[in-house]
């Protein structure tokens, strides 16, 4: 079956403890991408990644990393997790970009840093 | 700075009738528009799309309408099931995949009543 996976899917920690949430994808996608939703924001792309080792920041980096050493996976890293860190995030990947790609998402990581 | 926008935060309709849900862009260089929509606990899943040199595309009870001279696109959803209630994105993305990135509003609540 074709899908995006992340794990984990919840997640409660404390302000400063690193932590890693992973993304996979079973599709042969080129281009990977995560993003964060929060009431009344709607979602916001943090990083994204058109290849492997090629990774850019998107509309809200601050606080996170990336690497992309895998065509199938692209984690998120949180060096030192703050509150205003806690959101819903999505992982999602589509076989091109731009072009209407269709991206395909995960089923989304809840976060909440204490 | 807000390039896609869903003025319209929830939306409700009777089972059977027609729900129509809009969305303005102010970026006149977005060549395709795409509309994605989220179940509680899921991940968004794409629903349709259309290029920015069509008006009109249809796929089943879904329709999707550009306006490029008004900057304006809707969802059409005939008729309404309780199943279509959700969260309903809309996005938009540049040509060439530049970034990469889907620019989403903020989404629109759709609840459809029995």
């Amino acid at each position: 079956e074709a899908q995006v996976t992340q794990n984990p899917r919840y997640l409660i920690t404390v302000t400063g403890k690193k932590l890693t949430v992973t993304c996979s994808q079973n599709m042969n996608h080129e281009y990977m991408s995560w993003y964060r939703q929060d009431p009344g924001l709607g979602l916001r792309q943090i990083y994204y990644s058109m290849n492997v080792e090629v990774t850019d920041k998107g509309d809200v980096p601050e606080g996170y990393k990336v690497s992309r050493k895998e065509k199938r996976n692209f984690p998120l890293i949180l060096e030192s997790p703050s509150p205003n860190q806690t959101s819903l995030y999505f992982c999602a990947s589509s076989l091109l970009a731009g072009l209407g790609g269709t991206q395909y998402f995960g089923p989304g990581t809840r976060l909440l840093v204490l | 700075d807000q390039q896609v926008k869903q003025n319209s935060p929830s939306l409700s309709v009777q089972e059977g009738r027609i729900s129509i849900l809009n969305c303005d862009y102010t970026n006149s260089m977005f060549d395709y528009f795409l509309w994605y929509k989220k179940y509680p606990a899921e991940g968004p899943t794409f629903l349709i799309s259309i290029s920015s040199i069509k008006d009109k595309n249809e796929d089943g009870r879904f329709t999707v309408f550009l306006n490029k001279s008004a900057k304006h696109l809707s969802l059409h959803i005939v008729p309404s099931q309780p199943g279509d209630s959700a969260v309903y994105f809309c996005a938009a993305s540049l040509p060439g995949g530049s970034q990469g990135n889907l620019i989403f509003g903020k989404g629109t609540k759709l609840s459809v009543k029995p």
